[in-house]
């Protein structure tokens, strides 16, 4: 089946650990999106990429690392410096070219991340 | 960053009820999309809107792109217990990096 598979579904952080959180589609989109869900704040944008190799700061992005070496991968890195990642990480992919199809972001099932 | 105000954060309704909700943007926007999400899973599409004045529905959905570009309103009828869930809109301006302006999200409790 085409989508995206976002792992794992639950993950735990512990003080001054770094974790990563996967995000992976076989729809051969080009660009892939990281958002952070809190509670009656609606999505935020932490990262963004449209092309291998290259990736942009979202509204969110302190605390946060990406790489996109591959198409169809782009996983999102919580540091340290994250004080605050306790929420539900969405990764979400479109095309760019295309008419109106570029206008539509497809989601993953999320990563719930809680601080132990 | 910006974000859509959209109303009402949150409703409480019985079966069989007709919910309205809507969103309003300080810019214009080219396109609008409605996605609904369920508990602990990723947003879904609904709806999208790419004209002015365009309405468009989705068998007990109907939704608005309004005329002024900066507003959209998503209707349910007859509602179900299956509807629960956050309704989020979103925005697309004229840039080409396919970014979106997510609302804050409407969360629907229907009482059976």
């Amino acid at each position: 089946d085409g989508g995206i598979t976002q792992s794992p579904k639950y993950l735990f952080r512990k003080e001054g650990q770094n974790v990563t959180l996967s995000c992976e589609q076989n729809l051969n989109h080009d660009a892939m999106y990281w958002y952070r869900q809190d509670p009656g704040q609606g999505l935020r944008l932490i990262y963004y990429s449209q092309i291998v190799n290259d990736f942009q700061k979202g509204d969110i992005a302190e605390g946060y690392s990406v790489s996109r070496e591959k198409k169809e991968s782009f996983p999102l890195t919580v540091t340290s410096a994250q004080k605050n990642p306790t929420a539900f990480y969405l990764c979400a992919s479109s095309v760019l070219a295309g008419g109106r199809a570029k206008n539509i972001q497809y989601f993953g099932a999320g990563t719930r991340l809680s601080v132990l | 960053g910006q974000q859509l105000n959209q109303s009402p954060q949150s409703m409480f309704i019985q079966e069989g009820e007709d919910v309205s909700m809507n969103c309003t943007s300080s810019s214009i926007f080219n396109t609008w999309l409605w996605y609904k999400q369920d508990p602990g899973e990723g947003p879904v599409l609904l709806i999208a809107l790419y004209k002015a004045g365009e309405l468009t529905s989705n068998g007990r959905l109907t939704a608005q792109f309004g005329i002024t570009r900066k507003d959209s309103f998503l209707n349910i009828s007859a509602s179900i217990p299956s509807d629960v869930g956050i309704y989020f809109c979103a925005g697309r301006g004229s840039s080409n990096t396919g970014k979106l302006i997510f609302g804050q999200g409407t969360t629907l409790q229907v009482k059976p």
